[in-house]
Formats: structure tokens, sequence, C-alpha cells
């Protein structure tokens, strides 16, 4: 595709169920994002990716929160437990990243809204 | 850590003035700064990237200034048009390492532009 798909667009759960999101970056970026955004709040780093390694995961909130990129394309965030604060929207950007700062322009998916009952 | 501040939560204008947006850090030295414009139920969209050792981008009706001495950028929009109206955000560039690539986001100036 064109841009940066994630999914699902929606999702409503209850209260500590397991969530599993989904981001497709960009075909050829190496680099992938994860942030989250509450209602009226700015972008919380969550964690990066670099291929399918994590060199900065320092953003995750808690151990209910992981993530895995397989194939230095699809990443996945799972929330497990999740709890009634997890409710925001959770986006994903990917970037060619490197030493040219261009390429360390990010571009963003549309975002998964999840609300916990 | 580092601190972003974007001036007020919103900022109102009238069509056809310029708008400008502030962005204030602290306790960082970002290679290089970048806006994002994001619209409601939508994600960011990159506009413009400036270097630490630049001054001034221009771009359209858009233009950017980085005081590095201030700590400060400045976002101008020329000529706003109602559809100009969103939120925008600033964006600080990592130089290490281990985050390259990194953004750190600030909060967002909502952007109201009236006929």
């Amino acid at each position: 595709g064109a841009g940066v798909s994630q999914s699902p667009s929606n999702k409503v759960t209850e209260k500590g169920k397991d969530v599993e999101l989904r981001c497709d970056p960009i075909s050829g970026h190496t680099a992938l994002y994860w942030y989250r955004q509450s209602l009226g709040q700015g972008l919380e780093f969550l964690i990066y990716f670099q291929g399918n390694s994590a060199p900065d995961k320092s953003g995750l909130p808690s151990d209910r929160f992981s993530a895995e990129r397989t194939g230095g394309s699809v990443s996945t965030l799972t929330i497990q437990r999740t709890q009634q604060e997890d409710s925001a929207v959770y986006l994903c950007a990917s970037s060619l990243a490197g030493t040219a700062l261009a390429k360390n322009i990010q571009y963003f998916g549309a975002g998964t809204r999840l609300s916990v009952l | 850590s580092q601190k972003i501040e974007q001036n007020s939560e919103a900022l109102n204008i009238q069509e056809g003035k310029t708008a400008t947006l502030t962005c204030n850090y602290t306790n960082y030295s970002p290679a290089y700064l970048q806006w994002y414009r994001q619209d409601p139920g939508r994600g960011p969209v990159f506009l413009l990237l400036i270097r630490e050792n630049e001054k001034e981008k221009r771009k359209e009706r858009l233009k950017v200034t980085f005081d590095t001495t201030l700590k400060q950028s400045l976002f101008h929009i020329t000529a706003s048009q109602p559809a100009d109206s969103a939120t925008y955000l600033c964006a600080l560039g990592s130089r290490r390492g281990s985050t390259l690539g990194r953004l750190y986001f600030g909060r967002g100036t909502q952007l109201t532009v009236w006929p």
C-alpha cells in the first residue's frame, strides 16, 4: 500500500481482556514507531523498532504492553489484561531512518481507537 | 528529561491573517525540529523540517524559524484559510545513536481560522 495501515480502526474490549493492534508500515521503511494519544493529549512514545529489534522501548507503560516486529515489516502491539486507562488512540508511524535527516520524517497511520469498558 | 511546550492550546484567527505558533523546549539540544499537522481522526502529517544550523525554512505559505539560543521554533502560516484549521505539533529530533530517528512531540496547538 501507499501509506501506513493500521487495523483494526476501532476496538472495543472488556477490562481484563487482551488486545492486539497491527501496523503495516510503508514498504522499505526500516524504522517503525508506536505512540499513544489520549483525548486532548500529545503523542506519548511507546516503542521504536529498527528492523526487527527494538533499541528503545522506554515508553512502554507497564509489562502488560509488548510489541514485536517480524520480517522487518509488520508490527503487533499487544496489551494484556486491559485496563480502562489504556483507552486511547494508538498510532503507528514508519520512516526510512538513518543518518540523513530527511529519512527521519515519520509517516503515520490513522490509528486504532481502543475503548476499554 | 526534555520538555516541550507549545503556545496556548488553541489559537483562533481570522482568514487572511498570519498565524504564529510557538514551540519552546528545555533540557534538550535537538539535531533538528519538525512540524506536523493533525486533523481529527487522522494521524499527523509531516509539514516541514529545519536543522539546528538553519535559521529559517519556507514552503509555500508556511515558514519555520529555529533559534537554538532561545530554544524556540516559530511556525507561521501566512494568508491563512479555514482549511488550515487543525492541530499543529512540533517535534524534536534526537541526535543520539540509539534513538536516532526518534521524535519527541509537543502536545500541539489547535488552530481555528474563521471566515
